[in-house]
């Protein structure tokens, strides 16, 4: 059974950091690109960041770049998200998911989720 | 930046077809992902590459492109489908292809 479970979130000060896990059990972990997506209190899912199978390519939305940082361990099956400098706008559940897009034939990788972990929440305030 | 628009919200009776819809730009070049959502729950994936079905996923659930609106439509709605949806594209104009959402809409099963 595929499982993804997010930790690390709580209560922290603007300007704080908090480094979020999410641990991957039921599938081969490192054929995967994943993704952390995000969705503050009674609003939508917004796009975060993204890290290729590897951890060699990574991307991000342009409210996070500089201040967060995706990566992973596929001997652990285990992917992150440090998040430095918080502000009061990064409150959210922050959701790991993971991608099953493809390469189009201009070397594109388009994705999209088959499965979501249950989400961890990130609470900026002092 | 690249927008996805849905509608807030769509109201239907049991029994009756729900249709929602999702409008961007680019949808005529790019696919769009349909996701479920109840309440406290995670996202669900109920269609994927304009039409898809994963396995699973009832068959009342069906999505179609045409121009650069998506639709999302759910024959004979149950009440166990009120849920929000959001559609998901990509904005492949810059040196990446990147997620995009839509804001999402409420179905209410009234």
């Amino acid at each position: 059974e595929v499982q993804l479970v997010e930790s690390g979130g709580g209560l922290v000060q603007p300007g704080g950091s908090l480094r979020l896990s999410c641990a991957a059990s039921g599938f081969t972990f490192s054929i995967h690109w994943m993704h952390w997506v995000r969705q503050a209190p009674g609003k939508g899912l917004v796009w975060v960041s993204r890290i290729n199978r590897d951890g060699s390519n990574t991307n991000y939305a342009d409210f996070v770049k500089g201040r967060f940082t995706i990566s992973r361990d596929n001997a652990k099956n285990t992917l992150y998200l440090q998040m430095n400098s918080l502000r009061a706008e990064d409150t959210a559940v922050y959701y790991c998911a993971r991608d099953i897009g493809y390469y189009d034939s201009s070397g594109y990788y388009y994705s999209h989720f088959d499965f979501w972990g249950q989400g961890t929440l990130v609470t900026v305030s002092s | 930046s690249y927008e996805l628009t849905q509608p807030p919200s769509v109201s239907v009776s049991p029994g009756q077809t729900a249709r929602i819809t999702c409008s961007g730009d680019a949808l005529p070049k790019e696919y769009a992902y349909w996701y479920q959502q109840k309440p406290g729950q995670a996202p669900v994936l109920v269609i994927y590459k304009d039409s898809e079905r994963p396995s699973g996923i009832p068959e009342r659930f069906s999505g179609s492109s045409s121009g650069t609106t998506a639709t999302l439509t759910i024959s004979g709605v149950q009440a166990e489908d009120e849920a929000d949806y959001y559609c998901q594209s990509a904005d492949s104009s810059g040196t990446y292809s990147e997620v995009v959402f839509g804001g999402g809409t409420k179905l209410t099963v009234l």
